[in-house]
């Protein structure tokens, strides 16, 4: 069975300072990993994923997420908040190998502060 | 093509009712995902179609609920007698398994907001 752990249900970064969302993910299998941003009313979107290649991976609107195996996380930062960035965000674990259902964390929801 | 549609977007209903929901997938796509996303919760896999096969379901989806895909395009979700509990967001999700095996992320759209009263 896989399962994510998102740290952190609230999270509140000043407007130019770095975000820091946590995500440590359990698996059996070797995990592919995700990052989805959803915004108020809306579906979501992806932001960025991890499938086996390189473990620095770099997505969208400036963020970039770290796959480290001996830790189980997948941790999403950007270094440079910006109010736009406001949103509520998911961390998501597949197999791949089958059905290819996403697991999903609770989110964290991340607030910028002018 | 636009991504993948849901309709409508809100449903109110009263408690003991029939809804049903549509999505229309991204054309190529041939997975079809439902998920539902409580209030301050991640979203939770209910069933997936592969064309029209429905190829697995979650112990999530009740015998209230029954989702179809006739022609391996669009789908439905049906909840048949509502309850207070089913109040939550419907989203669909579409994706591309490729004759080769290759498989890509899932789209979302933008889902379908249930409240029942």
């Amino acid at each position: 069975a896989q399962s994510v752990t998102q740290l952190g249900s609230h999270v509140s970064v000043s407007e130019g300072a770095l975000v820091l969302l946590r995500c440590n993910y359990s698996s059996s299998v070797p995990p592919y990993l995700f990052w989805y941003v959803q915004y108020p009313n809306q579906g979501l979107q992806l932001l960025l994923k991890y499938t086996s290649a390189a473990t620095l991976v770099k997505g969208i609107n400036g963020f970039e997420a770290e796959f480290k195996k001996s830790e189980t996380s997948f941790h999403l930062t950007k270094p440079s908040a910006h109010m736009s960035d406001a949103a509520e965000y998911f961390c998501a674990v597949s197999d791949f190998g089958g059905a290819q259902k996403l697991v999903f964390g609770q989110g964290t929801r991340l607030t910028i502060n002018p | 093509d636009t991504g993948v549609s849901q309709n409508p977007r809100h449903k109110i209903t009263k408690r003991g009712q029939n809804v049903t929901f549509r999505c229309d997938p991204i054309s190529e796509h041939n997975r079809l995902y439902w998920y539902r996303q409580t209030l301050g919760q991640g979203p939770e896999f209910l069933t997936y179609f592969q064309n029209e096969a429905q190829l697995e379901k979650s112990r999530l989806l009740s015998d209230r609920f029954s989702a179809e895909r006739p022609k391996g395009s669009f789908s439905t979700l049906e909840i048949q007698r509502t309850e207070q509990g089913d109040s939550a967001m419907y989203l669909c999700a579409s994706s591309l398994l490729s004759s080769a095996g290759r498989k890509a992320e899932a789209f979302f759209g933008q889902g379908t907001r249930l409240t029942v009263v």
